[in-house]
């Protein structure tokens, strides 16, 4: 079955640096849509890209769906302590049945 | 607006006994989606509901199995646990289902099996 990889399964960083975690499907993704999990919660969207070669931003977060809609990334500048969770990005393969298939999650630190 | 509603939130059961889980989705939601997260496998998706109707499902044993209710409450039912079903059982509302909705997620039970 399709397969969504995201990489890297864990990234400490100083507060300050940037992040980046990649997410990859060897199938064309349909929409795109990442959340973030902090420790002891429970996921909690953080927005949605559908078209392809599509830029959105969020204050210090960036997103971006590939060109041929295989991947995407999520780009954090100058980290900061909140940003401490773990991110998944999940493909909206299938559309009108609820079924979101998520990469195994980049487990973000930041070191204050 | 009240969020997703899962109770309980913790539960220890014994192999072998059967466990029913409940989500309450937000008011208005019609889809209820649930998901198992563990260390090693991530979120894997178990089933979702539609009004009442099961859409979709995912890779996972019979044991497994939900259902949904008019007002759109939904269950879970896991029979003859085994120490391998141990994780954070995760239900996601949406108002239903169109491409890109976004899930609205609850906090979880979290099942231990010993």
């Amino acid at each position: 079955g399709q397969q969504v990889m995201q990489i890297p399964q864990y990234q400490h960083v100083q507060e300050g640096e940037d992040f980046t975690t990649y997410c990859n499907s060897s199938t064309t993704l349909s929409n795109i849509q990442w959340y973030k999990q902090r420790p002891g919660g429970h996921p909690v969207f953080l927005i949605q890209l559908v078209k392809s070669g599509e830029v959105k931003k969020q204050k210090r977060l960036t997103f971006q769906f590939g060109e041929a809609k295989k991947n995407s990334s999520l780009h954090i500048t100058a980290t900061q302590t909140t940003d401490v969770g773990t991110y998944f990005c999940a493909d909206d393969g299938s559309g009108n049945t609820g079924k979101l298939i998520f990469g195994q999650g980049t487990t973000l630190q930041v070191k204050p | 607006k009240a969020g997703v509603t899962q109770t309980p939130r913790y539960l220890i059961k014994t192999r072998g006994q059967q466990v029913t889980l409940s989500c309450s989705p937000i008011s208005g939601h019609r889809s209820v989606s649930w998901y198992q997260q563990t260390p090693g496998q991530g979120l894997q998706f178990l089933f979702e509901y539609f009004s009442e109707t099961q859409r979709n499902k995912g890779n996972f044993p019979g044991r497994f199995s939900g259902r949904q209710f008019s007002n759109s409450r939904s269950e879970m039912n896991v029979s003859t646990l085994e120490l391998g079903d141990s994780a954070l059982y995760l239900c996601a509302s949406s108002p239903d289902r169109t491409p890109g909705t976004e899930a609205f997620f609850g906090q979880g039970t979290r099942l231990t099996v010993v």
